[in-house]
Formats: C-alpha cells, structure tokens, sequence
C-alpha cells in the first residue's frame, strides 16, 4: 500500500513564528502536493512538486513556501505564522496525468 | 479553467436507503473524474476515478458512479446506504493539463453524507 505520512496529526503555533510541516512518501512518486482544506472551501492547492527542486505555485501560495530536496519528501514553510492559516494540510502524492493522489492523513494546524 | 460543483453540503439519508451525491464539473477539455471520502480526522481515500472507457465506473464500498459528458455530471450511487458511509465526499476534476507528469486536481466544497437508523 501506498504511504503518504505527515510529521504530525496536531500543531499549535504563535503568530509570527515559522512553521515547517514535513511530509514523506514510499512509492516513489514524482509528484507531491499540499492543499489546505477549510469548512466549505474544499481543497484548495497551495503548491506542488514535480521533481526534486522543481516546484509550481498552487492556487494560493501567498505565505507559503516549499522544499524538496530528496524525492520522498515535501515540506511545507509558513514564513511567519498567521492566524489565518488555521487550517487543515494535506499532502499528497501521485497525481499524474488520469492517475489519482495518495493522501496523508492530514496536520491540523492552530495558529494562536 | 476546470471547476467542480457538488449541490447540497449536506444530505441525509436512512440507512437501507439510496445515496445519491451530486457533481458537476466544467472543463474545457475532456475531464478525469474522481470521488475521494474522508472520515473524520483522516486524509482522503480514493472511491473511485473516471478516466476513458466505460462511463459507468464502480468503486469500493459498493459506490458507483456514471459519467454523463452531455450533463457534464459524475453523481456518485450506492443502492443501500450503511452506517459506516457517513463521511465527507469530495468529487475532483483533472484536465491533464500540468507540469511535468503532474496533473492538477480541482476539488469540490463537498458534502458530508449523514446516515440514519
């Protein structure tokens, strides 16, 4: 089975620190992905990455920031925490063309 | 621009009863369809996907759904709902279109499916 594990399932965060939350998955996948998900907006993308270094701007990459350095794993940067970015992230990968993504399990972030 | 418009945010349903969730998509090219679930607390979990072929398509958990291109449509079935299908579904559109290998999705606001005794 695929995995997609997200460093941790809960995070309290002051505003204006920096925030990074980790993500890493074992099938080898070209593609990862961070969306951020809130109560009747769905999904939306923040930012991906189609290989090693590479990465593209979402939907909504304002304060936000990315890394990948080595293929299993995608991190995702607040710059400076604000509390506008309570929210639940998902990462996933896969998600090539006609093909679905595998999602971790989710960090619900609180920003105080 | 792709878009994704699940009516109703929620619906309620008893159980033994057909579930019925609806999905509209727009594309401008021709789409890839996806329905994920999401119980509560946890990532998204594949149900089922449309790419080419038959448009009826079946998933897991007894979930089926068709896809109508002349109603630009992929409503999700399953005939008998159970307790256990109360979740979040999320219907998705992909256009193919993406850098490298990687294909954007565009997901609905979804709709949180309730099951009654």
């Amino acid at each position: 089975d695929v995995k997609v594990t997200q460093s941790s399932r809960y995070l309290v965060k002051r505003t204006g620190e920096k925030v990074f939350l980790e993500c890493v998955q074992d099938m080898d996948h070209e593609n990862m992905f961070w969306y951020r998900q809130d109560p009747g907006l769905g999904l939306r993308l923040i930012y991906f990455s189609y290989d090693v270094k590479m990465k593209e701007k979402g939907d909504i990459p304002e304060g936000y920031s990315v890394s990948r350095e080595k293929k299993e794993r995608f991190s995702l940067i607040l710059e400076s925490a604000s509390t506008n970015q309570t929210s639940m992230y998902l990462c996933a990968s896969g998600g090539s063309v006609n093909t679905e993504a595998f999602f971790g399990q989710g960090t619900r972030l609180t920003v105080v | 621009a792709q878009s994704v418009t699940q009516l109703g945010s929620h619906v309620s349903v008893s159980e033994g009863a057909l579930v019925l969730l609806r999905c509209n998509y727009s594309s401008s090219v021709p789409p890839y369809l996806f329905w994920y679930v999401q119980y509560p607390n946890q990532g998204l979990q594949l149900l089922l996907k449309y790419t080419t072929g038959a448009t009826l398509v079946k998933g897991i958990n007894g979930f089926e759904a068709e896809f109508k291109k002349s109603e630009t449509s992929f409503h999700l079935t399953k005939p008998s709902a159970h307790m256990s299908d109360a979740a979040e579904y999320f219907c998705a559109v992909s256009d193919g279109q993406g850098t490298g290998t990687a294909s954007k999705l565009t997901f609905g606001t979804g709709t949180r499916l309730q099951v009654t005794l």
